[in-house]
């Protein structure tokens, strides 16, 4: 019963390549976020959908590409791997729309190598 | 720059201490401040406020809002070990060129010794 479920929660990849990680939400939100945390803990926001429309799209390079296939899921594709792209990357969702609480996912943590 | 300053970075008390965590904000078009608790994994929800004054409640944790003035405190009082953790302070906007986002701040890292 896992409110905010990504896969995978680890990934280990060499420079170059092409990854995604998923995520699904049995809240019934209609907001959803990628948050990408460093290894200062520090949290930004990278994009954020309201009902499938993305609303938010931060300075992030173009390598990084969501997509909202329903109001259930947002993923996230990553093209051209890059060593600073390691991170640990949280899904969320909110059910008070944007700007209010959000639940987070257990996190996907990136290495690339 | 940052928009959500919390202080201290960092804080080490023994068990049964009262802890007061700090969060500052200049966020345009405030809806909302948010306290997490971040352990090993991901930030757990902890409050929301949204009004000036009202104390917020659960157990042994309570947080106010001064909108006035542009902050917020998380109280821990009686810590335990299980306390030990990063608390991080969010706030939200609701529209214009900011609509959506939660601006996080660094966290201050809460460490209980028994």
């Amino acid at each position: 019963d896992t409110a905010v479920s990504q896969t995978p929660k680890y990934l280990v990849t060499q420079m170059g390549n092409d990854k995604s990680i998923k995520c699904e939400q049995n809240l019934g939100h209609d907001t959803m976020y990628w948050y990408k945390q460093d290894s200062k803990k520090f949290l930004k926001i990278m994009f954020s959908y309201n009902n499938k429309e993305l609303i938010i799209n931060e300075t992030v390079p173009n390598r990084f590409s969501p997509k909202s296939p329903d109001k259930a899921h947002l993923n996230l594709h990553i093209n051209s791997l890059e060593l600073g792209d390691s991170a640990v990357y949280f899904c969320a969702s909110s059910p008070r729309g944007p700007g209010t609480e959000a639940f987070f996912g257990q996190g996907t943590r990136l290495t690339v190598v | 720059e940052d928009k959500v300053v919390q202080s201290p970075l960092s804080l080490v008390v023994h068990e049964g201490d009262t802890v007061t965590l700090n969060c500052s904000y200049e966020v345009t078009n405030f809806r909302s401040l948010l306290w997490y608790k971040q352990e090993k994994k991901a930030p757990t929800f902890l409050f929301m406020l949204t009004s000036s004054g009202i104390e917020k409640k659960s157990g042994r944790l309570s947080s106010i809002l001064d909108k006035k003035e542009l902050f917020s405190i998380l109280n821990i009082t009686a810590t335990q070990t299980g306390d030990s953790a990063v608390y991080l302070c969010a706030v939200g906007a609701d529209r214009g060129s900011t609509l959506g986002r939660l601006y996080f701040g660094r966290g201050t890292q809460l460490t209980v010794w028994p």
